[in-house]
């Protein structure tokens, strides 16, 4: 099973700033590597997929990149919406896909 | 508009079982599968497994074999959980989502919440 470890599991930041989120697999997954946002009360929203494109909707503000084992989510200037946890999740190797524990952002 | 509307809250008695609903909407139903997702109480997800919509296979990760059985029902575009044999361990939100070749879940349910309690 491919562990995905997400750093750090909290961030405190204030509206404007840039904001990166780091993501780690325990094996190499390629690019098979996706994003997902998550505010209190409501289901997980599709952020990024194949690591760094966008996903229908999503602002440009949200970009990904990385391959193999590292990836990075950044959000250039945060919004109020955006203070939400943020979960990584791979689909390379399955069963089972697997998400990992999630970076929790918090308003400064 | 592609939605997912899942069945709505469950209070269950351990050993009870459950059976958890998500009707696709919005587009062709049998050129997605459904997969199911467990998010305990302030736990992140965790993946059960998927449903195949056209062969009607599905697969199991491997912590949900044995009490959990997803099917389908094509003609109304619904996909179902059922779990058997209800513990307090089982408390938490059911999600479905849908995917396409690849596994990333480009759609969710709204979640169904299951409590088992005595």
């Amino acid at each position: 099973e491919v562990v995905m470890t997400q750093s750090p599991a909290t961030l405190s930041v204030s509206p404007g700033e840039r904001v990166t989120l780091s993501c780690r697999a325990s094996q190499s997954v390629r690019s098979n590597l996706a994003w997902y946002q998550q505010t209190p009360g409501q289901a997980p929203r599709l952020l990024i997929y194949a690591a760094s494109t966008r996903a229908t909707g999503i602002p440009a503000r949200f970009s990904g990149s990385g391959s193999g084992t590292e990836f990075t989510l950044t959000i250039s200037s945060l919004q109020s919406e955006d203070f939400a946890v943020y979960y990584c999740q791979q689909y390379s190797h399955w069963p089972p896909l697997t998400f990992g524990g999630g970076t929790k952002l918090e308003i400064k | 508009q592609v939605q997912l509307v899942q069945s709505g809250s469950e209070l269950k008695k351990p050993g009870a079982s459950v059976k958890v609903s998500c009707k696709a909407s919005g587009y062709t139903f049998t050129t997605y599968a459904i997969n199911w997702v467990r998010q305990a109480p302030g736990q992140g997800p965790e993946w059960m497994g998927w449903i195949n919509t056209i062969s009607g296979n599905p697969t199991y990760a491997q912590a949900f074999t044995g009490r959990f059985v997803f099917s389908l029902d094509t003609s109304v575009s619904t996909a179902y959980v059922q779990i058997t044999s209800l513990e307090a361990e089982d408390t938490a939100i059911y999600y479905c989502a849908r995917s396409s070749g690849e596994l990333f879940l480009d759609y969710w349910g709204q979640g169904t919440l299951v409590t088992v309690s005595s």
